[in-house]
């Protein structure tokens, strides 16, 4: 089991340009989830899919930011127009059922950087 | 609403005494679970603990921590911090009924030799 996937690991934009963010769950897993880390706000809550539908978006920055699972084995998150405060690492996790009594795994995340 | 408060952005303690990580919550979520995650420099965060039972010590790694749901608390330690322990420490609490899980903001803990 090669746990979850992120590709790629760095991404250096130019302000105003798109960034693609890719996610490989565990196969098996039903649950993805998506955060984002600063060094400020830690770990921050994007959006989550059960079974690739989209059920809670609530953190995302609702007019740059967007998630898509079109089938069981990825996920993308998509910012266009970035901007330097875009700027984290951007962490997929999966979990078996999407309860979060169960053990969240994560990937090792991609280091967005806007310049 | 519901909330983990880790005190202490940066923890530093000299190799081979002991550390201690605070962690208190609040919540409304029914049988909850709590874990420690920790992520190394460059690495994807990984559950360290987990427990859901009242006043149970769970270990792994050196590493224990007990759920006191009467202080609210799941402070993780170690009798004897390693420079291998150098990271960045989340404590965490998820609920049965819920799909969010609840990251408090993260204790980097720093070993000296």
């Amino acid at each position: 089991n090669a746990g979850v996937i992120q590709t790629p690991r760095h991404k250096v934009t130019g302000k105003g340009q798109e960034a693609t963010l890719w996610c490989e769950p565990i196969s098996g897993h039903s649950a993805v989830f998506w955060y984002r880390q600063t060094i400020v706000q830690g770990l921050e809550f994007l959006t989550y899919f059960r079974n690739q539908a989209p059920i809670d978006d609530s953190g995302m920055p609702k007019e740059r930011f967007s998630a898509q699972m079109p089938n069981q084995s990825h996920s993308t998150l998509k910012i266009q127009s970035t901007q330097p405060q875009d700027s984290a690492v951007y962490l997929c996790a999966s979990s078996r059922t999407g309860t979060s009594a169960e053990t969240l795994y994560f990937g090792s995340g991609t280091r967005l950087t806007v310049l | 609403g519901d909330s983990v408060t880790q005190t202490e952005g940066l923890v530093t303690v000299t190799e081979g005494l002991p550390v201690k990580l605070n962690c208190t919550y609040q919540t409304t979520y029914l049988t909850i679970a709590f874990f420690w995650y920790v992520q190394y420099l460059n690495e994807a965060p990984q559950v360290l603990l987990k427990s859901s039972t009242d006043n149970k010590r769970t270990e792994h790694q050196g590493f224990h921590a007990t759920l006191h749901k009467s202080s609210s608390s799941f402070h993780l330690q170690k009798s004897s911090a390693q420079l291998s322990d150098s990271a960045l420490y989340y404590c965490a609490l998820g609920g049965t009924n819920a799909y969010k899980v609840i990251f408090g903001k993260g204790t980097h803990l720093h070993v000296l030799p």
